[in-house]
């Protein structure tokens, strides 16, 4: 089945710098790239997602770029502030059954912006 | 916005116990999820449900079961809960996937 690898599991960075982190799925069936930030003690919420028909999408300061051909989505937050200190997931869905989808997660990122 | 909502919040269950965690959603999503989050594995999937009276096995469905009596309500259900399966569990429903807040599980 589907298999979903965050690379970065922590990240640091300085306020206002730019994070990047990266994911490879091992599914090309996989259409629907999601992600999510969970704050320290709560659940997870939607942030941005990517469809396989583009390349890139850009929501405000989050950016997320995909690369059919490497199996490779990233996403990009400019101009990081520290209420952006959270885990961010990403998933990839598998098409089943009626067109449902079956989202895998990847492990996370923890990332850190200090001030 | 979607709401999920889980019940119980926390619980404390004794090895061997009948254990059943509930969702409740009201933006009638057909697909409904149930996922453990555990640290160092991220979330993984246990059942899902396309709609009422389905029921699908995830990626990790052994020790667990799952109920869709209608559109707005799924259940996961531990029939003999095990210490391995102290977790905190989370529902989630729709396309986008939205979250329940998470459900606490401790098996002593």
């Amino acid at each position: 089945g589907e298999k979903v690898e965050q690379h970065e599991s922590t990240l640091s960075v300085r306020e206002g710098d730019s994070a990047v982190i990266n994911c490879t799925y091992t599914d090309t069936a996989s259409s629907y790239f999601p992600w999510y930030k969970q704050e320290a003690g709560k659940s997870l919420h939607f942030v941005i997602d990517i469809r396989s028909n583009v390349d890139r999408k850009q929501s405000q300061r989050l950016i997320v770029l995909l690369d059919k051909k490497a199996k490779r989505f990233s996403l990009h937050i400019t101009a990081t502030q520290p209420e952006d200190s959270a885990i961010y997931f990403c998933a990839a869905s598998m098409e089943g059954q009626g067109g449902s989808a079956k989202l895998i997660f990847g492990e996370g990122t923890k990332l850190t912006v200090s001030s | 916005e979607a709401a999920v909502t889980q019940s119980p919040r926390n619980k404390v269950a004794v090895t061997g116990g009948k254990v059943t965690l509930s969702c409740n959603q009201t933006n009638n999503h057909n697909n409904m999820y149930w996922y453990r989050q555990d640290t160092g594995h991220g979330l993984r999937l246990i059942h899902y449900s396309y709609g009422a009276g389905s029921t699908e096995k995830g990626d990790i469905p052994d020790g667990y079961k799952a109920s869709r009596p209608s559109q707005e309500n799924f259940s996961l259900i531990l029939e003999l809960a095990t210490p391995s399966q102290t977790s905190v569990y989370f529902c989630a429903s729709g396309d986008a996937v939205f979250f329940g807040k998470g459900t606490r599980l401790t098996v002593v």
